[in-house]
């Protein structure tokens, strides 16, 4: 069974720093692309960050890029999502979701983990 | 604003047949990339519905389909059940942004 499992949210202070993580198992997690994507509070979907399967190649929405990297261990099959100088605007529930391998399609989502940037 | 537009709500009666849009541009889906489909149940997180346009993973109903054509896409739902109500989204890839981007969301009302 594919899990995603996050972890690493909380309440941050504006200007501070979160680390999320999100372990997967259930599947060769180092042959698939994997995003994250968050919602604000009673907001839509909004797409933050991809990673390829070797992590060799990321890509940014213009809201985060310079502030956030995405990174994995594929060893350890592990998605991360550092987050710097955050702001209120970026308090969101985060997801972890996986792309298919025949498709662009996110196929499995973890359940999401708060962070709140708030003083 | 979303780059892919989607109506905020849409409503119908149990049994009845309902559609929602997804317009983009020739940035997006007008450019040829795929319209994938989200159902998102209260208080959960997003599950896939409808991929590469108009395929449906094991498990979802043929109650829903997909269809895409030029610049939008669209999502029918037949034979509405209670346990549709949820928030459905349209995503797809955006050149000019080089990246992924989602509709604005649909809150799909049973009455």
């Amino acid at each position: 069974e594919v899990q995603l499992v996050e972890s690493g949210g909380g309440l941050v202070q504006p200007g501070g720093s979160l680390r999320l993580s999100c372990a997967a198992s259930g599947f060769t997690f180092r042959s698939h692309w994997m995003h994250w994507v968050r919602q604000a509070p009673g907001r839509g979907l909004v797409w933050v960050s991809r990673i390829n399967s070797d992590g060799s190649s990321t890509t940014y929405a213009a809201s985060v890029k310079g502030r956030f990297t995405i990174s994995r261990d594929n060893a350890k099959n592990t998605l991360y999502l550092q987050m710097n100088s955050l702001r209120a605007e970026d308090t969101a529930v985060y997801y972890c979701a996986r792309e298919s391998s025949t498709s662009s399609a996110l196929d499995y989502w973890g359940q999401g983990t708060l962070g709140t940037v708030s003083s | 604003q979303s780059v892919l537009t989607q109506p905020p709500s849409v409503s119908g009666a149990p049994g009845q047949r309902v559609t929602i849009s997804c317009t983009g541009s020739s940035s997006n889906i007008g450019a040829g990339y795929d319209v994938h489909w989200y159902q998102q149940l209260p208080g959960t997180a997003p599950k896939l519905l409808i991929y590469v346009n108009s395929n449906r993973p094991s498990g979802v109903p043929d109650r829903f389909s997909g269809s895409k054509s030029g610049t939008s896409a669209s999502l029918a739902i037949s034979g509405l059940q209670a346990e549709d109500e949820a928030d459905y989204y349209c995503q797809s890839y955006d050149s000019s942004l080089s990246g992924w981007v989602f509709g604005g969301g649909t809150k799909l009302t049973v009455l």
